[in-house]
């Protein structure tokens, strides 16, 4: 399985573009990238998922350069209800077990 | 709602004892899903059932562990002899057969083993 790296936390005010970026170096060709959002004693919801270039939806935005080894997720305009966990994901698509790291901690101030 | 449910919400057991926990997936969803999610952690993979058939299994899922899908429609994990390490967030999630395998998640249920 690919291994993913993100950052521990990051910080942000609203109204502000937020981006947290994914490393997957060892990604392998039938792999997706997927990105999960989670609130506190929720389970995680899914946002976006992609495999190579830009993928865009009503919530964010997720791009991928040509290597694949890494990819960012883009969060227009953010409010203080984007406070959450967000996790980065590299599978193929056929594996139903989902691999979930530690997550990014975004923390949106007013 | 047509979501992901699970029951209960809650439980506080002592170490030792039985507790089973049961999700409800959305009704067209055929795949079921176990995570188990300690604080401060990702959701850790327990089990998958595709229908009522349990096609993987974790090697987190111990001995102790057992999960049932009877009738491919909801399931249960039970935990027998729960010790505190079991303490955590039990997830259950669904997902209809299709590409891109998008999960639905329920609320959880979490454990504390005193």
């Amino acid at each position: 399985l690919a291994k993913t790296t993100q950052p521990i936390s990051m910080d942000s005010y609203e109204g502000q573009e937020v981006n947290i970026t994914c490393s997957h170096n060892n990604i392998a060709t039938n792999d997706y990238i997927t990105w999960y959002q989670q609130f506190p004693s929720q389970g995680p919801r899914f946002i976006i998922q992609g495999y190579k270039t830009k993928v865009t939806n009503e919530v964010a935005s997720l791009f991928i350069p040509a290597d694949r080894k890494s990819s960012t997720l883009s969060l227009p305009r953010v409010s203080l209800s984007d406070t959450a966990v967000y996790y980065c994901l590299v599978g193929d698509a056929s594996r139903r077990a989902l691999t979930f790291g530690s997550g990014t901690r975004l923390q949106v101030q007013p | 709602d047509t979501g992901v449910s699970q029951d209960p919400r809650h439980k506080i057991t002592k170490r030792g004892q039985n507790v089973t926990f049961r999700c409800d997936p959305i009704s067209e969803h055929n795949r079921l899903y176990w995570y188990r999610q300690t604080l401060g952690q990702g959701p850790e993979f327990l089990t998958y059932f595709q229908n009522e058939a349990q096609l993987e299994k974790s090697r987190l899922l111990s001995d102790r562990f057992s999960a049932e899908r009877p009738k491919g429609s909801f399931s249960t994990l039970e935990i027998q002899r729960t010790e505190q390490g079991d303490s955590a967030m039990y997830l259950c999630a669904s997902s209809a057969q299709g590409p891109g395998d998008e999960q639905y998640f329920g609320p959880g249920t979490r454990l504390t083993v005193t």
